[in-house]
């Protein structure tokens, strides 16, 4: 079992739509939890952190950590093609350090 | 500042020959950390280093496989010799220490393909 399970899509939505991504993970020591998107032949950029448990908001994006299920979430609100991409829940156990990285799921937002 | 800087930005390179990939971290960041992506097994951490020293070097593969990180602003991925298994597109990343709120910053990858 992997210590980070992310379904790979694809997800294809229509534009202006609330896109909703996931991630689960088995090791509850994670306590920092990022998501990045990384757009075709481009290294992978951050998108949102949070620390342990809570929602986070930013513009059209909102993360949720449920530390007790641990479970995370990434919300796009009013989705455009430019959101078309692939986003990647990450996570790590301390501050600093190794990050252990989602498969990835695929988004097509479709005009 | 250009951000984190890989060279090539593409390998071609036959089977037993040695490849080296480069990068060029931001400057100022303490942290470079060496990433393979593949579509089956996804992103992986290969090797990280702090302050030029390595710290974890779990995930490099096999002994064909070593990173050197001589100063605060180059490091080299060294694959000897290559094989095809190991096409796969490489990241370079860096990130400053000590902040809890900002993360690794990656460089657009270095696409090996070995034939």
């Amino acid at each position: 079992q992997k210590e980070v399970e992310q379904d790979p899509g694809p997800l294809s939505v229509p534009e202006g739509a609330i896109v909703s991504l996931n991630c689960t993970y088995s090791n509850s020591a994670f306590q920092y939890f990022m998501w990045y998107r990384q757009y075709s032949r481009k290294g992978p950029e951050l998108l949102m952190y949070t620390y342990s448990s809570g929602n986070k908001e930013d513009g059209r994006f909102t993360a949720q950590v449920d530390k007790s299920s641990k479970y995370i979430s990434l919300f796009i609100r009013d989705s455009q093609p430019s959101d078309s991409a692939t986003y990647l829940c990450a996570m790590r156990f301390w501050s600093w350090g190794k990050l252990q990285f989602g498969a990835g799921t695929q988004v097509v937002v479709t005009p | 500042d250009a951000g984190v800087i890989q060279s090539p930005r593409h390998e071609v390179t036959e089977m037993g020959q040695e490849v080296t990939l480069r990068c060029k971290p931001i400057s100022g960041h303490d942290y470079l950390f060496w990433y393979r992506q593949t579509m089956m097994r996804g992103l992986e951490l290969l090797i990280y280093f702090n302050n030029n020293v390595p710290i974890d070097d779990s995930g490099m593969p096999e002994d064909r496989f070593s990173a050197k990180m001589p100063n605060a602003s180059f490091s080299t991925l060294k694959i000897q010799p290559s094989e095809p298994r190991d096409s796969a597109v490489y990241f370079c990343a860096s990130g400053p220490w000590g902040e809890k709120n900002t993360e690794a910053f990656f460089g657009q990858g270095t696409r090996l393909t070995v034939v």
